[in-house]
């Protein structure tokens, strides 16, 4: 149980055109779901955490309007990347909670983003 | 901010050998997290702790929590091959609310 799957897997796109990411709870609601990004060879940065049906709030020095995250129910959240740029080619990790244990995250597969 | 620091960065050990990743956070925390994410894949959830000076074990794993709640350490005995990945520390500092921060992970090889 507590499956979390993310779509794309990987995906490549132009310089300034947007991208979307989604992220499901497969078997189970999901109270929260968080966005994290993570470089090679490095840790996760969270991004902002999302509760569905509301704003999600964003980290510190992330931008608001350039990752767009959108919760309209408790098993989907998407992430959009808005005028992606090279430096934003990263690994984009989502994670959701509420599928056991409160406090255990169940993590996505992750999505590669590379922006040329 | 609130950070967490992890070390070692990375840790070869041949197999057999022990292995310990130390983590330690600026602020007190409510409770942290351990995750292990292999090569290419995602983190995956090892275990969380809550009390002071707790201490759990995994089979070959052993997990401490400070008793400041600000320090943590995973330990290993007798690695396998099937060890082998980064382990990553992850405190909540803001009251259980699921709010992670990672350290920056410990990434192990282990020798056959």
């Amino acid at each position: 149980g507590a499956v979390v799957s993310q779509h794309p897997s990987w995906v490549i796109c132009k310089s300034g055109t947007s991208v979307k990411i989604e992220c499901r709870s497969l078997d189970f609601q999901a109270t929260t779901m968080f966005w994290y990004r993570q470089f090679p060879k490095q840790s996760l940065m969270l991004m902002a955490t999302s509760n569905e049906g509301s704003k999600a709030t964003y980290e510190q020095g992330v931008e608001k309007d350039k990752f767009l995250i959108n919760h309209a129910s408790l098993t989907l959240s998407t992430l959009t990347v808005t005028s992606a740029h090279p430096e934003d080619s990263s690994f984009y990790i989502c994670s959701a909670a509420g599928g056991g244990r409160a406090y255990e995250q169940y993590f996505g597969p992750g999505t590669r983003l590379t922006v040329t | 901010g609130q950070q967490v620091m992890q070390i070692p960065q990375y840790q070869h050990v041949q197999e057999g050998e022990d292995f310990t990743t130390y983590c330690n956070s600026s602020t007190t925390l409510s409770n942290i997290q351990w995750y292990k994410q292999r090569p290419g894949g995602h983190p995956v959830f090892l275990i969380q702790l809550v009390k002071s000076g707790e201490v759990k074990k995994q089979k070959r794993l052993t997990f401490q929590f400070g008793e400041a709640k600000k320090n943590s350490s995973l330990h290993i005995t007798a690695t396998q091959t099937t060890d082998v990945g980064t382990y990553f520390c992850a405190g909540d500092g803001s009251g259980n609310t699921g709010k992670l921060i990672f350290g920056q992970g410990t990434t192990l090889q282990v020798k056959p």
